[in-house]
């Protein structure tokens, strides 16, 4: 299975950007790297996916290397209501199926 | 409101007895996943299903069974095979295998 490295846990202050780093160097051709996030005792959220573009919406921003060996979630201005374990997934194309790292653990300070 | 419902939240049992997860959703979603969660880990995939009466094993699936009669619901029995089967259970839908998916809430299943 191809395998996502996360920092255990970063901090940032309320308001200020946080670039989340992923590296993913086996990745596949056709392997979609997703992010979601997820609070204490709760379901994971769904927050971006791309393949080979830089990709935005609502939640963030994700930035993809050109040679998509890693990847970076943009939140642009962190709320309190951003702290959570963010996961780096590998949606593995032959596969059909998400492979969940341990993810980083984002604390907001206010 | 459309989602995924999943219960009881909290499901206790004694080791040996069969247990049955409940999993709902109500977006019209073709793809149903179960993933298991210990602490401080990622998730793991147990069962997947593309479509209706058809399901598929993930990567841990000894000890689970499930089915999927109806397109809303996706059942999870966990069988006293499971060696470990205290954790957090989250039941996941998408519209196709290729998409996002969503989650529900969880069930945290204590087996002593």
């Amino acid at each position: 299975d191809a395998k996502t490295t996360q920092p255990n846990s970063m901090e940032s202050n309320e308001e200020e950007p946080v670039h989340l780093p992923c590296n993913h160097s086996t990745i596949s051709g056709t392997d979609y790297i997703h992010w979601y996030r997820q609070l204490p005792s709760q379901g994971p959220e769904y927050v971006i996916h791309g393949l080979t573009s830089n990709v935005n919406n609502r939640m963030a921003s994700l930035a993809i290397a050109e040679d998509r060996k890693s990847s970076t979630l943009i939140l642009h201005r962190a709320t309190l209501r951003d702290a959570a374990v963010y996961y780096c997934v590998l949606f593995e194309g032959g596969s059909e199926k998400l492979v969940f790292g341990k993810g980083t653990k984002l604390t907001v300070n206010p | 409101d459309g989602g995924i419902t999943q219960s009881p939240k909290y499901l206790f049992r004694k080791e040996g007895q069969n247990v049955t997860l409940s999993c709902e959703q109500n977006l019209n979603h073709d793809a149903m996943y179960w993933y298991r969660q210990d602490p401080g880990q990622g998730l793991r995939l147990i069962y997947y299903s593309q479509i209706v009466n058809d399901f598929q094993k993930g990567d841990i699936a000894e000890g689970y069974s499930v089915s999927r009669e109806k397109k809303e619901s996706f059942p999870l029995t966990v069988t006293s095979a499971q060696k470990n089967p205290t954790a957090f259970y989250l039941c996941a839908s998408s519209i196709s295998l290729t998409y996002e998916q969503y989650f529900g809430p969880g069930t945290r299943l204590t087996v002593t």
